[in-house]
């Protein structure tokens, strides 16, 4: 079946514009990631979901950040005022729910690029 | 603060020659341990994991990984490098009885550079 999609794949934005990156999780996946990776760096976790819990939302590096995740599926993560040092490849990533032992699958990632 | 260790940023090795990235670990309790990989231009991909039972665990495209309680280390191996493994390669922790925490530890990548 269809992996973990990602759109768009680039994105060009202007600082102190607001922007949208969506994810499309692997279809009964409960759980989704965001994570953001600059470049030569490692992942930064962003925010997790898990089913219709509360969203763990503890990596988000300020309130210009925010996601949802909308009937259990797809999520957005918006960025509000970007800045300079938002810049970054974003990457999501999806999981069955059933057990922590779960491995996590990646979508391409979004690349971000704040001028 | 429980943490992930690669202690190598780069790791280089010929081709056929055997290969080790290495990965420590800091954490409390018996950890579910994994290794993901992430090649040029392409997205993160999962190599294997070990959960419990017999220490050394074999993953995708050959590799596998010796989990070592004493030494808290899960560090990942093949016995001969192809040129193709040249990627960055990524440990990550999770804790298995963490609750509702189910965010996973992640080490910094090591980026491996098999020259033929």
């Amino acid at each position: 079946g269809a992996g973990v999609s990602q759109s768009p794949s680039n994105k060009v934005t202007e600082k102190g514009k607001d922007v949208e990156l969506r994810c499309d999780p692997i279809s009964g996946h409960t759980a989704l990631y965001w994570y953001r990776q600059s470049l030569g760096q490692g992942l930064e976790f962003l925010i997790y979901f898990q089913g219709n819990s509360a969203p763990d939302k503890s990596g988000l590096p300020s309130d210009r950040f925010s996601a949802e995740r909308t009937g259990g599926s797809v999520s957005t993560l918006t960025i509000q005022r970007t800045q300079q040092e938002d810049s970054a490849v974003y990457l999501c990533a999806s999981s069955l729910r059933a057990g922590s032992y779960n491995e996590q699958f990646f979508g391409p990632g979004t690349r971000l690029t704040v001028l | 603060a429980q943490s992930v260790a690669q202690p190598e940023d780069q790791v280089n090795v010929a081709e056929g020659n055997p290969l080790t990235v290495k990965c420590t670990y800091s954490v409390s309790g018996n950890p579910y341990l994994f290794w993901y990989v992430q090649y040029p231009n392409r997205g993160l991909q999962f190599l294997l994991k070990y959960i419990t039972g017999d220490n050394l665990v074999k993953g995708s495209y050959g590799f596998e990984a010796e989990f070592n309680k004493s030494q808290t280390s899960f560090h990942l191996k093949k016995p001969s490098a192809l040129v193709s493994d040249s990627a960055l390669y990524f440990c990550a922790v999770r804790l298995p009885n963490a609750g509702n925490n189910r965010k996973l530890i992640w080490g910094l990548g090591t980026s491996l550079a098999v020259n033929p």
